[in-house]
């Protein structure tokens, strides 16, 4: 149990739909980070917050954007879903930067874009 | 892109047995993680090793780090059904993410 909590578990929805993911970071932790998973990949950074400020972006549209709130939790919506959005998107808070320090992930949230 | 990559990408032994499974990664690191995913599930912090250490040790893991051949290995000592998962290594952090490879999915056979 590592204290980041993913909601929904799983969605499905379809191709040109909207989808809102929320994520619950560890109490302190002020960076979170969301990646996309493929089935058998490892997973892809998407973006990092840090502060309500995104920091950083990994290769991604976008039409994937996110938040982050006053009390650190996070949201990543993705708009005009492909087929390809399909995945398991994961969170991770930490307390800096993840990588510097010990990164705690969330179950994930299992999309299914059909 | 990814840039480490585990090898083997699948690896089944039996309960008691040692694992050992490598990461090789392409540019220079500050540190290196690694990380467990049971069943597509989330993933879960094991070990970080930073660049000027040569090994370190966490219960029955011990990860090494070759920072001249840019490789590491992961061994798993007296391995337990319940160690049966996919591993990753993972570099690079702060504003760029990390960068996972993908992955040894390790089967522990009772």
């Amino acid at each position: 149990e590592t204290g980041v909590t993913q909601s929904p578990t799983h969605l499905i929805k379809t191709r040109g739909q909207q989808v809102t993911l929320r994520c619950s970071s560890q109490s302190g932790h002020n960076t979170v980070s969301w990646y996309q998973q493929a089935l058998g990949q490892g997973p892809q950074f998407i973006f990092q917050y840090y502060r309500e400020e995104e920091n950083g972006r990994g290769n991604f549209p976008p039409r994937f954007s996110g938040l982050q709130f006053p009390n650190y939790s996070s949201e990543l919506n993705v708009n005009a879903l492909e087929l390809d959005d399909s995945a398991l998107y994961l969170c991770a808070s930490s307390l800096g930067g993840v990588g510097y320090t010990e990164a705690f992930f969330g179950q994930g949230t299992r999309l299914t874009v059909v | 892109s990814q840039q480490g990559e585990e090898d083997p990408q699948a690896l089944s032994i039996q309960e008691g047995e040692n694992a050992t499974m490598n990461c090789s990664y392409k540019t220079s690191i500050n540190n290196l993680q690694w990380y467990r995913q049971n069943s597509g599930r989330g993933l879960v912090h094991l070990i970080l090793i930073r660049s000027n250490e040569r090994e370190k040790h966490s219960g029955r893991l011990r990860v090494t780090l070759d920072t001249s051949k840019k490789s590491s290995s992961l061994l798993i000592t007296a391995s337990r059904a319940a160690d049966t998962a996919s591993y990753f290594c993972a570099t690079g952090g702060g504003a760029d993410g990390l960068t996972f490879g993908k992955g040894t999915h390790l089967i522990i056979q009772p």
